[in-house]
Protein backbone atom coordinates (compact mmCIF):
# COMPACT_ATOMS: atom_id res chain seq x y z
CA UNK A 1 0.00 0.00 0.00
CA UNK A 2 1.57 3.53 -1.22
CA UNK A 3 1.98 5.83 1.85
CA UNK A 4 0.49 8.88 3.03
CA UNK A 5 1.18 12.47 3.79
CA UNK A 6 -0.76 14.68 5.88
CA UNK A 7 0.15 18.01 7.91
CA UNK A 8 -0.11 17.49 11.22
CA UNK A 9 -2.62 19.46 13.00
CA UNK A 10 -5.27 22.28 10.97
CA UNK A 11 -7.42 25.01 12.25
CA UNK A 12 -10.97 25.88 10.99
CA UNK A 13 -13.53 28.02 11.92
CA UNK A 14 -16.93 26.68 12.86
CA UNK A 15 -19.27 27.53 10.33
CA UNK A 16 -16.66 27.32 7.55
CA UNK A 17 -15.57 24.55 5.32
CA UNK A 18 -12.50 21.91 6.75
CA UNK A 19 -10.25 21.22 3.62
CA UNK A 20 -7.91 18.17 4.74
CA UNK A 21 -5.14 17.75 2.80
CA UNK A 22 -3.69 14.23 1.69
CA UNK A 23 -0.25 12.78 -0.27
CA UNK A 24 0.24 10.34 -1.80
CA UNK A 25 2.52 10.63 -4.71
CA UNK A 26 3.27 6.62 -5.40
CA UNK A 27 -0.60 5.83 -5.72
CA UNK A 28 -1.19 2.96 -8.13
CA UNK A 29 -4.24 2.57 -10.55
CA UNK A 30 -5.36 -0.11 -8.00
CA UNK A 31 -5.62 1.46 -5.33
CA UNK A 32 -8.01 3.07 -3.24
CA UNK A 33 -7.87 6.38 -0.83
CA UNK A 34 -9.62 5.72 2.56
CA UNK A 35 -10.14 8.63 5.28
CA UNK A 36 -11.09 7.88 8.92
CA UNK A 37 -11.11 10.27 11.85
CA UNK A 38 -11.08 9.46 15.52
CA UNK A 39 -12.56 11.74 18.20
CA UNK A 40 -11.37 12.16 20.90
CA UNK A 41 -11.09 9.07 23.23
CA UNK A 42 -13.52 7.40 21.02
CA UNK A 43 -12.72 4.57 18.37
CA UNK A 44 -11.61 5.82 14.48
CA UNK A 45 -14.76 5.99 12.72
CA UNK A 46 -14.77 4.91 8.64
CA UNK A 47 -15.88 8.33 6.72
CA UNK A 48 -15.27 7.84 2.69
CA UNK A 49 -13.49 6.60 0.52
CA UNK A 50 -12.58 6.87 -3.45
CA UNK A 51 -10.58 5.16 -6.33
CA UNK A 52 -10.67 7.92 -8.75
CA UNK A 53 -13.88 9.81 -8.95
CA UNK A 54 -14.70 12.32 -6.47
CA UNK A 55 -17.29 11.11 -3.92
CA UNK A 56 -20.10 12.50 -1.29
CA UNK A 57 -21.77 11.14 1.57
CA UNK A 58 -23.54 12.51 4.39
CA UNK A 59 -20.42 12.94 6.07
CA UNK A 60 -18.11 14.56 4.20
CA UNK A 61 -17.06 14.84 0.02
CA UNK A 62 -13.74 13.55 -1.05
CA UNK A 63 -11.72 15.31 -3.98
CA UNK A 64 -8.67 13.30 -5.83
CA UNK A 65 -6.56 14.88 -8.22
CA UNK A 66 -6.84 13.39 -12.04
CA UNK A 67 -3.00 11.94 -11.71
CA UNK A 68 -4.42 10.98 -7.89
CA UNK A 69 -1.36 11.93 -6.45
CA UNK A 70 -3.38 13.69 -3.99
CA UNK A 71 -6.65 14.19 -2.44
CA UNK A 72 -8.83 16.86 -0.22
CA UNK A 73 -11.54 15.79 2.30
CA UNK A 74 -14.05 18.76 2.68
CA UNK A 75 -16.48 18.97 5.81
CA UNK A 76 -18.81 21.63 4.29
CA UNK A 77 -19.78 23.12 7.61
CA UNK A 78 -17.26 22.31 10.36
CA UNK A 79 -18.99 22.18 14.01
CA UNK A 80 -17.17 21.44 17.23
CA UNK A 81 -17.97 18.03 16.98
CA UNK A 82 -15.33 17.42 14.02
CA UNK A 83 -12.81 18.64 16.15
CA UNK A 84 -10.82 15.13 15.81
CA UNK A 85 -7.48 13.06 14.07
CA UNK A 86 -8.28 12.11 10.72
CA UNK A 87 -6.84 9.85 8.84
CA UNK A 88 -6.09 9.82 5.07
CA UNK A 89 -5.21 5.82 3.68
CA UNK A 90 -4.56 4.02 0.65
CA UNK A 91 -5.13 0.41 0.46
CA UNK A 92 -5.13 -1.99 -2.56
CA UNK A 93 -8.56 -3.43 -3.96
CA UNK A 94 -8.78 -6.54 -2.65
CA UNK A 95 -10.39 -9.67 -1.89
CA UNK A 96 -9.34 -10.29 1.19
CA UNK A 97 -8.10 -9.13 4.41
CA UNK A 98 -4.39 -7.29 5.18
CA UNK A 99 -3.67 -5.23 7.77
CA UNK A 100 -4.15 -1.41 7.44
CA UNK A 101 -1.32 0.87 8.83
CA UNK A 102 -2.53 3.92 10.00
CA UNK A 103 -0.16 6.66 10.25
CA UNK A 104 -0.16 9.98 12.28
CA UNK A 105 -2.95 11.41 10.69
CA UNK A 106 -4.00 15.33 10.96
CA UNK A 107 -5.41 16.82 13.98
CA UNK A 108 -8.21 19.12 13.00
CA UNK A 109 -9.61 21.85 15.91
CA UNK A 110 -12.52 23.64 14.94
CA UNK A 111 -12.72 26.71 16.25
CA UNK A 112 -15.65 28.93 17.62
CA UNK B 1 -26.81 -4.39 15.79
CA UNK B 2 -24.55 -3.77 18.71
CA UNK B 3 -21.04 -3.25 16.52
CA UNK B 4 -17.71 -3.63 17.95
CA UNK B 5 -18.34 -4.16 21.69
CA UNK B 6 -15.25 -4.29 23.86
CA UNK B 7 -14.92 -5.03 28.00
CA UNK B 8 -13.94 -3.86 30.31
CA UNK B 9 -14.22 -0.06 29.26
CA UNK B 10 -11.21 0.49 32.16
CA UNK B 11 -8.56 -1.74 34.04
CA UNK B 12 -5.64 -1.32 36.26
CA UNK B 13 -3.06 -3.93 36.74
CA UNK B 14 -0.11 -4.63 38.81
CA UNK B 15 2.95 -5.67 37.08
CA UNK B 16 3.02 -9.39 35.98
CA UNK B 17 -0.31 -9.67 36.48
CA UNK B 18 -2.75 -11.78 33.37
CA UNK B 19 -5.71 -10.83 32.06
CA UNK B 20 -8.10 -10.65 28.70
CA UNK B 21 -9.74 -8.04 26.97
CA UNK B 22 -13.02 -9.04 25.54
CA UNK B 23 -14.13 -8.31 21.66
CA UNK B 24 -17.05 -9.34 20.21
CA UNK B 25 -19.27 -8.14 17.04
CA UNK B 26 -22.29 -9.22 15.64
CA UNK B 27 -21.61 -8.16 11.94
CA UNK B 28 -20.55 -11.44 10.76
CA UNK B 29 -17.13 -9.84 9.76
CA UNK B 30 -14.85 -12.15 8.99
CA UNK B 31 -12.07 -10.36 9.66
CA UNK B 32 -10.64 -8.38 13.29
CA UNK B 33 -7.75 -6.79 14.70
CA UNK B 34 -6.40 -5.56 17.82
CA UNK B 35 -4.57 -2.13 17.96
CA UNK B 36 -3.27 0.19 20.71
CA UNK B 37 -3.13 3.68 21.06
CA UNK B 38 -0.81 5.53 23.52
CA UNK B 39 -1.00 8.97 24.29
CA UNK B 40 -0.71 11.41 20.99
CA UNK B 41 0.57 8.51 19.10
CA UNK B 42 -1.29 6.83 16.24
CA UNK B 43 -2.81 3.16 16.28
CA UNK B 44 -0.59 0.35 16.05
CA UNK B 45 -1.64 -3.00 14.95
CA UNK B 46 -1.13 -5.97 17.43
CA UNK B 47 -2.59 -9.00 16.41
CA UNK B 48 -5.24 -9.85 13.65
CA UNK B 49 -7.29 -12.60 12.75
CA UNK B 50 -8.40 -13.57 8.90
CA UNK B 51 -11.06 -15.95 10.13
CA UNK B 52 -12.38 -18.32 12.87
CA UNK B 53 -8.79 -20.27 14.18
CA UNK B 54 -6.64 -17.67 12.03
CA UNK B 55 -4.44 -14.96 13.50
CA UNK B 56 -1.35 -13.28 12.79
CA UNK B 57 1.35 -10.79 13.92
CA UNK B 58 0.50 -7.18 13.11
CA UNK B 59 3.07 -4.16 14.15
CA UNK B 60 3.93 -4.95 18.15
CA UNK B 61 2.86 -8.11 19.13
CA UNK B 62 5.19 -9.08 22.25
CA UNK B 63 3.53 -9.55 25.14
CA UNK B 64 0.06 -10.50 23.50
CA UNK B 65 -1.92 -13.62 22.37
CA UNK B 66 -4.56 -14.04 20.60
CA UNK B 67 -7.22 -16.67 19.11
CA UNK B 68 -10.33 -16.64 17.31
CA UNK B 69 -12.24 -19.99 18.22
CA UNK B 70 -15.50 -18.13 16.54
CA UNK B 71 -16.65 -15.50 14.13
CA UNK B 72 -17.57 -13.12 16.78
CA UNK B 73 -15.08 -13.12 19.50
CA UNK B 74 -11.36 -12.29 19.29
CA UNK B 75 -9.75 -11.89 22.91
CA UNK B 76 -6.71 -10.40 23.49
CA UNK B 77 -4.42 -11.69 26.25
CA UNK B 78 -1.73 -10.31 28.19
CA UNK B 79 0.37 -13.08 30.17
CA UNK B 80 2.01 -10.98 32.63
CA UNK B 81 1.52 -7.20 31.92
CA UNK B 82 3.62 -4.49 32.21
CA UNK B 83 3.70 -0.62 32.37
CA UNK B 84 4.85 -0.19 28.60
CA UNK B 85 1.44 -2.31 28.01
CA UNK B 86 -0.54 0.82 29.75
CA UNK B 87 -2.20 2.41 26.96
CA UNK B 88 -5.61 2.51 24.97
CA UNK B 89 -6.34 -0.98 23.20
CA UNK B 90 -8.79 -0.77 20.40
CA UNK B 91 -10.43 -3.70 18.47
CA UNK B 92 -11.91 -3.61 14.69
CA UNK B 93 -13.97 -6.20 12.55
CA UNK B 94 -14.11 -5.25 9.19
CA UNK B 95 -15.34 -6.76 6.02
CA UNK B 96 -13.94 -6.59 2.23
CA UNK B 97 -16.73 -6.74 -0.82
CA UNK B 98 -16.23 -5.32 -4.07
CA UNK B 99 -12.38 -4.88 -3.26
CA UNK B 100 -13.60 -2.21 -0.39
CA UNK B 101 -12.73 -2.97 3.14
CA UNK B 102 -14.49 -1.40 6.02
CA UNK B 103 -12.95 -1.26 9.37
CA UNK B 104 -15.64 -0.90 12.32
CA UNK B 105 -14.15 -0.12 15.96
CA UNK B 106 -15.12 -1.00 19.41
CA UNK B 107 -14.85 1.82 22.00
CA UNK B 108 -11.51 0.98 22.99
CA UNK B 109 -10.61 -0.61 26.70
CA UNK B 110 -7.89 1.83 29.00
CA UNK B 111 -5.71 -0.06 30.65
CA UNK B 112 -3.03 1.33 33.07
CA UNK B 113 -0.29 -1.04 34.36
CA UNK B 114 1.29 0.08 37.70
Amino acid sequence: DAKTTQPPSMDCAEGRAANLPCNHSTISGNEYVYWYRQIHSQGPQYIIHGLKNNETNEMASLIITEDRKSSTLILPHATLRDTAVYYCIVRVARTSYDKVIFGPGTSLSVIP
Amino acid sequence: NAGVTQTPKFQVLKTGQSMTLQCAQDMNHEYMSWYRQDPGMGLRLIHYSVGAGITDQGEVPNGYNVSRSTTEDFPLRLLSAAPSQTSVYFCASSRVAGGIETQYFGPGTRLLVL
